[in-house]
């Protein structure tokens, strides 16, 4: 079983719809980290949140926006008034104990795409 | 400021032939990673270091892979003997330190590999 699930492997939106990623996560740990990543055309990988798992408060930042729900075991992405510049691949991941918070576990990546 | 910086960007091998892939982390970041991307196998942890402490080796596929770090900069990543199951981005992170507040993982721009 996967540690981190995407289900949705590619999504495609119109400019300035809004856009939601799933994100499921499993771990028996009760302390951990979850991120997003975003990777753009270039291919370079660009940190967009990390969170930890005592945090429950969802977060806003200009167009995105995080909700972390440990009962479902989620942290999904949503990203307001989407612009062609958020096509990208975007990750989620997951840092647990047993590798002292070092090392990520990622998913699969959900591929966005906005057209015009 | 810089970023971590990968190189050579693409490497061109053929079977058989070893190969060295190399990473400059941020300045003052003592933690490295190394990860794979393959379309197969999405995005893999390879090993990690953090300052002069011993690697954490449990993400290498196998014992063709080994990686050094030294002066706890500069790190090269070694694949001998290549297959062509190695192909992939191998892309190199770095982080103030590992675990816990400092996990925050800033990517380069990777090295592409392909074996022949």
């Amino acid at each position: 079983a996967q540690k981190v699930t995407q289900a949705q492997t590619e999504i495609s939106v119109v400019e300035k719809e809004d856009v939601t990623l799933d994100c499921v996560y499993e771990t028996r740990d009760t302390t951990y980290y979850l991120f997003w990543y975003k990777q753009p055309p270039s291919g370079e990988l660009v940190f967009l949140i990390r969170r930890n798992s005592f945090d429950e408060q969802n977060e806003i930042s200009g167009r995105y926006s995080w909700n972390f729900q440990k009962s479902t075991s989620s942290f999904n992405f949503t990203i307001t008034a989407s612009q062609v510049v958020d096509s990208a691949v975007y990750f989620c991941a997951l840092s647990e104990p047993n590798s002292g918070y070092s090392t990520l576990t990622f998913g699969k990546g959900t591929m966005l795409l906005v057209s015009p | 400021g810089a970023g971590v910086s990968q190189s050579p960007s693409n490497k061109v091998t053929e079977k058989g032939k070893d190969v060295e892939l190399r990473c400059d982390p941020i300045s003052g970041h003592t933690a490295l990673y190394w990860y794979r991307q393959s379309l197969g196998q999405g995005l893999e942890f390879l090993i990690y270091f953090q300052g002069n402490s011993a690697p954490d080796k449990s993400g290498l596929p196998s014992d063709r892979f080994s990686a050094e770090r030294t002066g706890g900069s500069v790190s090269t990543l070694t694949i001998q003997r290549t297959q062509q199951e190695d192909s992939a981005v191998y892309l190199c992170a770095s982080s103030l330190k590992a675990g816990g507040l400092y996990n925050e993982q800033f990517f380069g721009p990777g090295t592409r590999l392909t074996v022949l």
